[in-house]
C-alpha cells in the first residue's frame, strides 16, 4: 500500500538555524499538507499546497515558514530561523480531495 | 471558528472492556467528522469517518455516529484488545472548499491484559 514518508525522523537544531523537513507524498495525490503537534497539545494545521502554490495557511504559518515542491516527488517545509517554540512533531499529509488525508510518521524537531 | 473537544486521557481499560471516547465539535456549515489513530512510532491513520448527520462510521469493531443535534461524534468499541492501545484523535473537515483538518487533543488508550 502506498504511504507518505518523511525524513528525518528526528532533527535537532540550534535556535536561529534553518531547517528543512522533507516529505514524499503518495505519488498520484494532488494536495499536500503540513501539520504540527507541540508536545501535549493539539495537532494543528499549518499549510496546504496544490498546483505548486499555497492553497490555505493558518496564522501559525508566518514568514519564517515556506513550502516547496522542488521536484516531482518531494514536498518540503523550511523554517528559516528556528525558535524554541518551533519544537514539535511535524506531520506531512497528502490526498486528492474529497478522499482521506494520508499522514506520514512525522519528524520530531527539537530546537535547543 | 472550528474546534474539537475530546475527553482527556489517559484511559486505561482491561481487555474486553467497553470503550467510549467522547468528542464534541463546533463548526459552521456541515463538516465531515473523523477518528484518526496513532500507534506508537507511526503516523496518523484514518480509523473511520462520517460525512453527514446520522451517518455511522465503523471499522475494526469501532463505531461513531455523527449527531448534529448534540454536535458529537463519540467513539465506541464493545470489546477492546491490547492491540487497540494507541492515541485516538477526533477531527473535523469544514467542507465548503476548505481542506484543513481541525483536531482534538488526542486520547491515549492503554489496554491491559
Amino acid at each position: 500500500e502506498p504511504e507518505v514518508t518523511q525524513t528525518p525522523s528526528h532533527q535537532v537544531t540550534q535556535m536561529g538555524q534553518e531547517v528543512i523537513l522533507r516529505c514524499v507524498p503518495i505519488s498520484n495525490h494532488l494536495y499536500f499538507y503540513w501539520y504540527r503537534q507541540i508536545l501535549g497539545q493539539k495537532v494543528e494545521f499549518l499549510v496546504s499546497f496544490y498546483n505548486n502554490e499555497i492553497s490555505e495557511k493558518s496564522e501559525i504559518f508566518d514568514d519564517q515558514f515556506s513550502v516547496e515542491r522542488p521536484d516531482g516527488s518531494n514536498f518540503t517545509l523550511k523554517i528559516r530561523s528556528t525558535k524554541l517554540e518551533d519544537s514539535a512533531m511535524y506531520f506531512c499529509a497528502s490526498n486528492t480531495p474529497p478522499d482521506t488525508q494520508y499522514f506520514g510518521p512525522g519528524t520530531r524537531l527539537t530546537v535547543l | 471558528g472550528n474546534s474539537v473537544t475530546q475527553m482527556e486521557g489517559p484511559v486505561t481499560l482491561s481487555e474486553e472492556a467497553f470503550l467510549t471516547i467522547n468528542c464534541t465539535y463546533t463548526a459552521t456549515g456541515y463538516p465531515s467528522l473523523f477518528w484518526y489513530v496513532q500507534y506508537p512510532g507511526e503516523g496518523l491513520q484514518l480509523l473511520l469517518k462520517a460525512t453527514k448527520a446520522d451517518d455511522k462510521g465503523s471499522n475494526k469493531g469501532f463505531e461513531a455516529t455523527y449527531r448534529k443535534e448534540t454536535t458529537s461524534f463519540h467513539l465506541e468499541k464493545g470489546s477492546v484488545q491490547v492491540s487497540d492501545s494507541a492515541v485516538y484523535f477526533c477531527a473535523l473537515l469544514p467542507g465548503a472548499g476548505s481542506y484543513q483538518l481541525t483536531f482534538g487533543k488526542g486520547t491515549k488508550l492503554s489496554v491491559i491484559p
